[in-house]
C-alpha cells in the first residue's frame, strides 16, 4: 500500500519562509506533486518533481530525494493569501495516472 | 477553454436516492478521475479512466459507477445514497502519458467540486 505523511497544521508569519515536509512509502514512484488548496476551492498545481534535487517556480521550490522517499515544499516572501491546505501526492509507477494524497498540511499565515 | 467542469455545486440528497455527479473537460486529456475529500483524510480516489470505454476502481469505489462514453465527459453515479457519502467531489483530468519529466504537462487539473450532504 502507499502511505504519505505531512504536518497537520504549520503557522508563519507574512514575510517569513517556511518549509511543508513531506514522506512517502509507496511500492514504486513515477514523481511527487505539491497542490496548493484554498478553502472551499479546487485543489491547484504548484510543483511536480520526479528527478532527485530542487525546483524553484518564483516564492516556491520543491525538493525530492528519492532515496530517502522525502519532499519539501519551501515558501518564501510568506503572504496572508498563502494561508491554505498545502497536499503532497504521489504517483506510482505503472499506475495510470492515479494519485495517492496525503492529508494535506493546513499552513496559517499571520500578519 | 473552460478547463474541467462540474455539476452540480451543491446537492442533498434523502438516503436510499440516486443521483449523477457530471464532470466535463474540453482539453482532450485522456485520464480523468474522480475523487472525494472529506475532513482530515485528504483527497481518495474513487474511479478513474485511461479513455473512452475504459474505466476501473481506485481506493473506495463501492456505492459508486461510472462510465466514459466520450473523452470529454465522465459521469459519477450514486447508485443508493447513504450519510457515508456525504462529501465534497472533485473530478480531475490529464493527459494520459508523462510527457516529460520536468514537465507541469504531467498535472492534473481539477474540477471546482461538488458538495453533496446525504440526509
Amino acid at each position: 500500500g502507499q502511505n504519505i505523511d505531512q504536518p497537520t497544521e504549520m503557522t508563519a508569519t507574512e514575510g517569513a519562509i517556511v518549509q511543508i515536509n513531506c514522506t512517502y512509502q509507496t511500492s514504486g514512484f513515477n514523481g511527487l506533486f505539491w497542490y496548493q488548496q484554498h478553502a472551499g476551492e479546487a485543489p491547484t498545481f504548484l510543483s511536480y518533481n520526479v528527478l532527485d534535487g530542487l525546483e524553484e517556480k518564483g516564492r516556491f521550490s520543491s525538493f525530492l530525494s528519492r532515496s530517502k522517499g522525502y519532499s519539501y515544499l519551501l515558501l518564501k516572501e510568506l503572504q496572508m493569501k498563502d494561508s491554505a491546505s498545502y497536499l503532497c501526492a504521489v504517483q506510482v509507477s505503472g499506475s495510470a495516472r492515479q494519485l495517492t494524497f496525503g492529508s494535506g498540511t493546513q499552513l496559517t499565515v499571520l500578519p | 477553454n473552460a478547463g474541467v467542469t462540474q455539476t452540480p455545486k451543491f446537492q442533498v440528497l434523502k438516503t436510499g436516492q440516486s443521483m449523477t455527479l457530471q464532470c466535463a473537460q474540453d482539453m482532450n486529456h485522456e485520464y480523468m478521475s474522480w475523487y472525494r475529500q472529506d475532513p482530515g483524510m485528504g483527497l481518495r480516489l474513487i474511479h478513474y479512466s485511461v479513455g473512452a470505454g475504459i474505466t476501473d476502481q481506485g481506493e473506495v469505489p463501492n456505492g459508486y459507477n461510472v462510465s466514459r462514453s466520450t473523452t470529454e465527459d465522465f459521469p459519477l453515479r450514486l447508485l443508493s445514497a447513504a450519510p457515508s457519502q456525504t462529501s465534497v467531489y472533485f473530478c480531475a483530468s490529464s493527459y494520459g502519458r508523462q510527457r516529460t519529466a520536468k514537465s507541469s504537462y504531467n498535472e492534473q487539473f481539477f474540477g471546482p467540486g461538488t458538495r453533496l450532504t446525504v440526509l
